[in-house]
């Protein structure tokens, strides 16, 4: 069965550049959740989608940073003008809505800039 | 504020139990989760606790003591391939963005 696919898995760009990272969530996961990933540590909120409405973007660090997903399936995370604090995993998850109930994760798009 | 701990690294052996301990602070509780993540992939759910309590599952357990703020993953039976960073995250809805931990690696010897 298909899980949650991110694509690129790697991406580099250089100081400056837009850069745009993809999810396919899983089919009928209404819940996505986009997560931030230094290295070393646990995964760090950016932002929440319940279908296509963004209910929470408490986590995104800037307004460089700007997530849509506007027919509640796919979506994206845009960064414009990276910076190298950007450089991380960026991860994806997407589950049902409800008590209890489990973020099935994607691999990450690893984002490196130089 | 909303704060999570849990112990960085730890060791142990083939065969033996480990217990991974995470102690959380935070206004609004709706579950405590853990989750294992092996080196360069996605981390993937283990458990759920929002009562508290022991919840087994095979191999893994978790237990939860939300007057403390307290949960712990215990891992029976080790195996080379339980060796990952294991996560604990709590959620303060029902829907909604989970908090995580820093998580603990876990590395098991021969």
């Amino acid at each position: 069965g298909a899980g949650v696919s991110q694509s690129p898995r790697y991406k580099v760009a250089k100081r400056g550049q837009d850069v745009a990272l993809r999810c396919d969530p899983i089919s009928g996961h209404v819940s996505l959740f986009w997560y931030q990933q230094a290295l070393g540590q646990g995964p760090e909120f950016l932002t929440y989608f319940q279908n296509e409405a963004q209910l929470d973007k408490s986590g995104l660090p800037s307004d460089r940073f700007f997530a849509e997903r506007p027919e509640g399936s796919v979506s994206t995370l845009k960064i414009q003008r990276t910076q190298q604090e950007d450089s991380a995993v960026y991860l994806c998850a997407s589950s049902l809505v409800g008590a209890g109930v489990e973020q099935y994760f994607g691999p990450g798009t690893r984002l490196t800039v130089t | 504020g909303q704060n999570i701990d849990q112990p960085t690294e730890m060791t142990a052996t083939e065969g033996a139990i480990v217990q991974i301990n995470c102690t959380y602070q935070t206004s609004g509780f709706n579950g405590l989760f853990w989750y294992q993540q092996h080196a360069g992939e996605a981390p993937t759910f283990l458990s759920y606790n929002v009562l508290d309590g022991l919840e087994e599952k095979g191999r893994f357990s978790s237990f939860l003591s939300r007057s403390k703020g307290y949960s712990y993953l215990l891992l029976k039976e080790l195996q080379m391939k339980d060796s990952a960073s294991y996560l604990c995250a709590f959620r303060t809805t029902n829907a909604g963005k989970s908090t995580f931990g820093d998580g603990t690696t876990l590395t098991v010897k021969p």
